[in-house]
């Protein structure tokens, strides 16, 4: 069974870091073809993606924000950490992981096939 | 970046009735493995999205069969055969043939 649970601060001041990160179970980003995206949702708004880290340690970047974002991964612990630097209020939003297997295979649907539940980060001083 | 445009913004809909989203692209999202990475996902009021359809017009897995999708270059349509009380919520298109991938802004289906 494939899960994935994000976690972090419900509440960042503004110019602060925000460090999120998303804990999975039912697959190892280790295995090949295995990628973990961050994707965020401002309330009432649509889905914009932020950042993705694959098995080999590859890394992307949304292009408008990727001064400001980085990805890491912790195979042993089953987690993929986001952090976004100099927070503004217009970052208030869900913040969600999923993942997109098979990268690379023929079997490679290109969908986020499983999501977290999402947290919530509110920027405001 | 590749746009996605979906119409209508809200589609009310009478039970048992049909529904139909349609998604537009800037570009064609044929990649160049000859693959079209489209595809449709559900937002349940309070909850994260879901995957309904990939690569157009593939069920994911436990998506029941009232719901298809169709398509090919830069129109695709995902259409909800008869709408059942659970399928309200807003639904999304995205393609992941270019980086970054990217979303459409969401269509919200609501009963009548």
């Amino acid at each position: 069974q494939v899960t994935l649970r994000e976690s972090g601060p419900a509440l960042v001041k503004p110019t602060q870091t925000l460090t999120l990160t998303c804990t999975f179970s039912g697959f190892s980003l280790s295995t090949s073809g295995m990628c973990v995206s961050w994707i965020r949702q401002p309330p009432g708004k649509a889905l914009e993606w932020l950042a993705r880290i694959d098995w080999d340690d590859d890394k992307y970047y949304s292009t408008s924000l990727k001064t400001r974002l980085t990805i890491s991964k912790d195979t042993s612990k089953n987690q993929v950490v986001l952090t976004m630097t100099n927070m503004d209020p217009v970052d208030t939003a869900t913040y969600y992981c999923a993942r997109i297997p098979n990268y690379g295979s023929g079997s490679y649907s290109g969908a986020f096939d499983y999501w977290g539940q999402g947290t919530l980060v509110t920027v405001s001083s | 970046d590749i746009v996605m445009t979906q119409t209508p913004l809200s589609s009310p809909v009478t039970l048992g009735q049909p529904a139909s989203i349609s998604c537009r692209s800037s570009q064609s999202l044929v990649h160049s493995d000859g693959n079209t990475y489209l595809s449709w996902l559900q937002q349940r009021p309070g909850q994260p999205p879901r995957l309904l359809i990939y690569k157009i017009s593939n069920r994911f897995s436990g998506v029941p069969d009232r719901f298809s999708g169709s398509g090919a270059g830069t129109d695709f349509t995902l259409k909800i055969s008869r709408v059942e009380a659970e399928d309200v919520g807003v639904y999304y298109c995205m393609q992941a043939t270019q980086f970054p991938p990217t979303f459409g802004g969401g269509t919200k289906v609501e009963i009548k």
